[in-house]
């Protein structure tokens, strides 16, 4: 079975360019998650989506960010305009239900770099 | 106070000790508990979770529950180079429906 994955694994942009990230979630999971992580801490959730719907993005920086999970499975995250602070780790993870009783698996992350 | 928080080290064990790493949660509702380990420039890896209060214990990892204290523990027994790495510790809040990650501790087995 095929593990989370995403694109690119790596992204070098000017600040004030738009990037965009891909994720594809494990097959059946209907629960996706885009996580943020900085250098030396823990991934912060920016985004839930069950199903095709974003139930929580009280995290995700509006005026910058967007995301989108069309017909429910893959999904996209966006950033315009990137800023110097943006540079971190971009995770997605899915998990079978809406709770996190057996935890997540996570993808192999985008690494941002905004120079 | 964070909903979880964690010692982050660095935490520096000779090979062959025992590794002991530290969690408290501030969400009493919090049924679950994970342990992710997360190598340099990998994303995290769930090795371990717990639901009851007490040890569970697998292989050389023996995770540790009290929830009276809000505090897990994880220990590794007969530490190896390869275990040196981040070692996150998540805590479900919310209903368990948002996973929170503490901000790690980074471990270091010298041989």
């Amino acid at each position: 079975e095929a593990g989370v994955v995403q694109s690119p694994r790596y992204k070098i942009i000017e600040k004030k360019q738009p990037v965009a990230f891909w994720c594809n979630p494990i097959s059946g999971h209907n629960t996706l998650y885009w996580y943020r992580q900085n250098l030396g801490q823990g991934p912060e959730l920016l985004i839930r989506y069950e199903n095709e719907e974003a139930v929580d993005d009280s995290q995700l920086p509006k005026d910058r960010f967007s995301a989108e999970r069309l017909k429910g499975v893959d999904s996209t995250l966006k950033i315009q305009p990137a800023e110097l602070g943006d540079s971190a780790v971009y995770l997605c993870a899915s998990s079978l239900d809406r709770t996190a009783t057996y935890g997540y698996t996570f993808g192999s992350g985008t690494r941002l770099t905004v120079v | 106070q964070k909903e979880v928080e964690q010692n982050s080290g660095p935490l520096s064990v000779p090979e062959g000790a025992i590794a002991s790493l530290n969690c408290t949660y501030s969400d009493r509702g919090s049924q679950s508990f994970f342990w992710y380990r997360q190598y340099s420039g990998k994303s995290p890896e769930l090795i371990m979770f717990i639901y009851s209060n007490g040890d569970k214990e697998d292989g050389r990892f023996t995770a540790q529950l009290n929830k009276a204290s809000q505090y897990v523990s994880l220990l590794i027994r007969d530490s190896q180079p390869s275990d040196s790495a981040t070692y996150l510790c998540a805590v479900p809040i919310q209903g368990a429906q948002k996973l929170v990650f503490g901000q790690g501790t980074r471990l270091t087995i010298n041989p």
